[in-house]
């Protein structure tokens, strides 16, 4: 089966600075979903990424997934309040997710 | 609007008392599943079906049954609840089993707890 890690397990920032999370797969993806979720609710989706080397962008939000498909990192640009919550990769092959990162933005 | 709804949202039950937990999708989906979400294990995936009459486990099958005997519902069964079954559930669908462009759409969740 799809093993996802995710890196860092949680993660404090304070406003306005870069961050990056990690999403590393044990097999190649055929595709790759980040949703974020807000503390005790659903998920929402926020890109997908089928290519290597893809890059996709939803407001301050960047995703990429490596040449190789194993590995996406997600970069929050000038981070906010707003961002705070659980940011979880899935996988394509089998809908199976990472465990999650905590992001904590603090003003 | 489209959307996937879990009733209830929250619930408190004592072990051993049969209890459902609705899943509704209004987007004609043919995929549906089920997840729980346990703090540092993220989300793992309960059972799924594919169409309707179409069920098949998922990683943490035991102790939950489901039916699909319409498109749109696919409610969890728990048949007698423990306290390790304490989580937070999500229920989630697409309109095929490989999510398309946009993911899958998932519930608000159901908190669940078994004393």
């Amino acid at each position: 089966s799809q093993e996802l890690e995710q890196s860092p397990q949680s993660l404090i920032v304070q406003e306005g600075k870069n961050l990056t999370i990690n999403c590393t797969s044990s097999k190649t993806l055929y595709g790759l979903y980040w949703y974020k979720q807000k503390y005790g609710e659903g998920l929402i989706f926020l890109m997908m990424l089928q290519k290597g080397g893809e890059e996709k962008s939803h407001e301050k939000i960047t995703a990429k997934l490596d040449e190789k498909k194993q590995q996406s990192s997600l970069h929050i640009t000038a981070s906010q309040p707003s961002h705070a919550g659980i940011y979880l990769c899935g996988a394509n092959n089998d809908m199976r997710f990472g465990a999650g990162t905590r992001l904590t933005v603090k003003p | 609007e489209a959307q996937v709804t879990q009733n209830p949202r929250y619930l408190i039950t004592v072990t051993g008392k049969k209890l459902t937990v609705t899943c509704s999708q209004n987007m004609n989906h043919e995929y549906m599943s089920w997840y729980r979400q346990d703090p540092g294990l993220g989300l793992r995936q309960i059972y799924y079906s594919m169409n309707v009459e179409v069920t098949d486990k998922g990683d943490v099958p035991e102790g939950y049954k489901v039916s699909r005997k319409e498109k749109r519902n696919f409610p969890l069964i728990l048949e007698s609840p423990s306290p390790n079954q304490t989580s937070l559930y999500f229920c989630a669908s697409s309109l095929y089993g490989t999510p398309d462009n946009y993911g899958y759409t998932f519930g608000s969740g159901t908190r669940l707890t078994v004393v």
